[in-house]
């Protein structure tokens, strides 16, 4: 069973420019969260997202940052005119199903952000 | 606000001895859950151990053990028998029951000696 999938590993942006975050959660798991770790932090929340639905966007950024998760295909996290300050690692993390927040998240190998 | 502290962001030990990182946290919860991740140089995050909060038996997974004391809000990870490929961040979450948000502490580096 394929782990959650993150694309591309590294990416390198100038500011101004849009990033395109892929995240592919492992097999039969239909939710998607989106982390993102700034140096020396922990992780930190930003977004939880169903097929078709955000459910909780209440650590996303207002501006520039939106998240989607289609019926077919990837989850997208997409930061529009990137600045030095969104260099960070983002991580996704999937889970099969919510019950009551029992179900462990299981995170992908993170897609690290570079601006220029 | 769920906030979780991890006291010590360096530690050091043999290889082949137990150590124990801390982790407390603070929460009016009643219900909620608390992992623990380990993140080597790959970057890589692994769930290490969970615990329900419920659930009054200390959760174990081979050498990893937690010390889990709910009324200090206290969730300790032992390691036993550390191997050098033990090396990396280990970060504890928390997380409330009914959210699906994990709440992260700042981690702490641990570096397995030979």
């Amino acid at each position: 069973n394929a782990g959650v999938m993150q694309n591309p590993r590294h990416l390198v942006r100038r500011r101004g420019q849009e990033a395109r975050l892929r995240c592919s959660p492992m097999k039969g798991h239909s939710h998607v969260y989106w982390y993102r770790q700034l140096p020396e932090e922990g992780l930190k929340f930003m977004v939880y997202l169903q097929k078709e639905n955000i459910i909780d966007e209440s650590g996303m950024p207002k501006e520039r940052f939106s998240a989607e998760f289609p019926k077919e295909g990837p989850s997208i996290l997409r930061i529009q005119q990137v600045v030095r300050g969104d260099s960070a690692a983002y991580f996704c993390a999937s889970s099969p199903t919510y019950s009551s927040g029992t179900d462990t998240q299981y995170f992908g190998p993170g897609t690290r952000l570079t601006v220029l | 606000a769920q906030t979780v502290t991890q006291s010590q962001p360096e530690m050091s030990v043999q290889e082949a001895e137990t150590v124990t990182l801390s982790c407390t946290y603070d929460t009016s919860e009643s219900n909620y859950y608390l992992f623990w991740y380990k993140q080597p140089p790959s970057r890589q995050m692994i769930l290490v151990i969970r615990q329900e909060a419920y659930k009054q038996q200390n959760a174990t997974e081979n050498r990893f053990s937690v010390n889990f004391q709910k009324a200090a809000k206290s969730f300790s990870l032992k390691i036993s028998d550390s191997q050098l490929g033990d090396t990396a961040m280990y970060f504890c979450a928390f997380r409330p029951g009914g959210s699906e948000k994990l709440v992260f502490g700042k981690g702490t580096k641990l570096t397995v000696n030979p």
